[in-house]
């Protein structure tokens, strides 16, 4: 257990609808990170938050947004879902962001 | 670009036997961290082993070991013993900024009995 919680576990939704996806990192971390896997696919990497503020974004679409609250659990919000947003969404998080990353167990997103 | 390639898309090992997983990236910074990380079927992402890169001394963690050789920016992953709860996709990370943690495309490890 990496102290990471997420959820929920799975989702299944159709398409053009939005859903949110919630992350609690563990104890002391500052830093929430969010990624996406694709079926047999590496680690997209989409956004990072740092107590609060944004700190670097990558691949996200402008359908997808994400937060971070003042108690530092962050939120992943998906927009207008496509067949393709289908996905396995991590989230991890680490003391500050120069050091290793602790993942969450994951939300399984279906779109149908 | 900054780059993490991993070469073998999949692998296999019998069981007890020791299997290495290759690891290169791309990189003008000199201070940096290396990760492997472990998923397995369940897909959890579980860190294996990280590796500072002003050290030289090889990391290791009980049966897994790595082979840090920064001037060919080479990292790779020895596995000692295979047991079966090894197989996984194991994906090779770099971290070069606070901001920045870039991951290969994995490889998939099966082990066999």
């Amino acid at each position: 257990d990496s102290g990471v919680t997420q959820t929920p576990k799975h989702l299944i939704t159709a398409t053009g609808q939005r859903v949110t996806l919630r992350c609690s990192p563990r104890s002391g971390d500052l830093s929430v990170y969010w990624y996406q896997q694709s079926l047999d696919q590496g680690l997209q990497f989409l956004i990072q938050y740092y107590n609060g503020e944004e700190r670097a974004k990558g691949n996200i679409l402008e359908r997808f947004s994400a937060q971070q609250f003042p108690d530092l659990h962050s939120e992943l919000n998906l927009s207008s879902l496509e067949l393709g947003d289908s996905a396995l969404y991590f989230c991890a998080s680490s003391v500050e962001g120069w050091d290793e990353q602790f993942f969450g167990p994951g939300t399984r997103l279906t779109v149908l | 670009a900054q780059t993490v390639t991993q070469s073998q898309p999949e692998m296999s090992v019998q069981e007890a036997e020791t299997v290495t997983l290759s690891c290169t990236y791309d990189t003008s910074e000199s201070n940096y961290y290396l990760f492997w990380y472990k998923q397995p079927p369940s897909r959890q992402m579980i860190l294996v082993i990280r590796q500072e890169a002003y050290k030289q001394q090889n990391a290791t963690e009980n049966r897994f070991s790595v082979n840090f050789q920064k001037a060919a920016k080479s990292f790779s992953l020895k596995i000692s013993d295979s047991q079966l709860g090894d197989t996984a996709m194991y994906f090779c990370a770099w971290l070069a900024s606070p901001n920045d943690m870039r991951f290969g495309a994995g490889t998939r490890l099966t082990v066999k009995p």
